[in-house]
């Protein structure tokens, strides 16, 4: 069974500036996607980012990059230039590749609060 | 595109009493259906899964139940409710891709 990590239940970082969240997985599988979520405090699920586990490459979106580790099973997500629209919870989630399913296994959260 | 109807936003509603939580989603056709539930301050939970019309797949047993009567329709149903039933429930459909979930707005339950 896959689980996923995420061992920082809540941080803060100064608006503008850079903070990195961390995520471990554990997984048998070789194909699978990761992937970062935002909930908001609309508590609506936006997804942030995907990385597929076969791309050496990192994904980036605008102000969001990831550090795929696959060897080390660890994604962490960073956001630069920090925004108050970033505050938070992010989710972490793995998803095995090929299937029909496509059954997503999340983190427990961190809670990000960017501070102006 | 997809977009994902959830209704009603917010229910509140007594101990034993049923339920019935309607997900709708519109785009791509035959999708994967999903219901989660988040307790406060947790993650997601997977709650049912649905590859098609009239499919289910249970993740956790309890007393909620899912059914797909249409291609783009999700309901969640309970006969009587637990005051562990509280939390805010998430409809998502697979899209796309790489297959990730789309999620909707939420329900937010609240029993008393």
């Amino acid at each position: 069974a896959q689980t996923v990590t995420q061992s920082q239940p809540e941080m803060s970082v100064q608006e503008a500036e850079t903070v990195t969240l961390s995520c471990t997985y554990d997984t048998s599988e070789n194909n699978y996607y990761l992937f970062w979520y935002k909930q908001p405090p609309s508590r609506q699920m936006i997804l942030v980012i995907r990385q597929e586990a076969y791309k050496q490459q990192n994904a980036t979106e605008n102000r969001f990059s990831v550090n795929f580790q696959k060897a080390a099973k660890s994604f962490s997500l960073k956001i630069s230039d920090s925004q108050l629209g970033d505050t938070a919870m992010y989710f972490c989630a793995f998803m095995k590749r090929g299937g029909s399913q496509g059954n997503l296994i999340f983190g427990k959260g961190t809670k990000l609060s960017v501070k102006p | 595109s997809q977009t994902i109807h959830q209704w009603p936003a917010t229910l509140v509603q007594p101990v034993g009493s049923p339920l019935s939580l309607e997900c709708t989603v519109e785009g791509t056709s035959n999708p994967n259906l999903y219901w989660y539930r988040q307790a406060a301050g947790r993650g997601l939970q997977l709650l049912f899964y649905s590859v098609g019309i009239g499919q289910i797949s249970s993740e956790v047993p309890q007393n909620l139940s899912a059914s797909r009567p249409q291609d783009r329709q999700f309901i969640l149903s309970s006969k009587k409710l637990l005051l562990s039933d509280s939390g805010f429930y998430l409809c998502a459909q697979n899209s796309g891709r790489y297959n990730e979930q789309f999620f909707g707005p939420g329900t937010r339950l609240t029993v008393l």
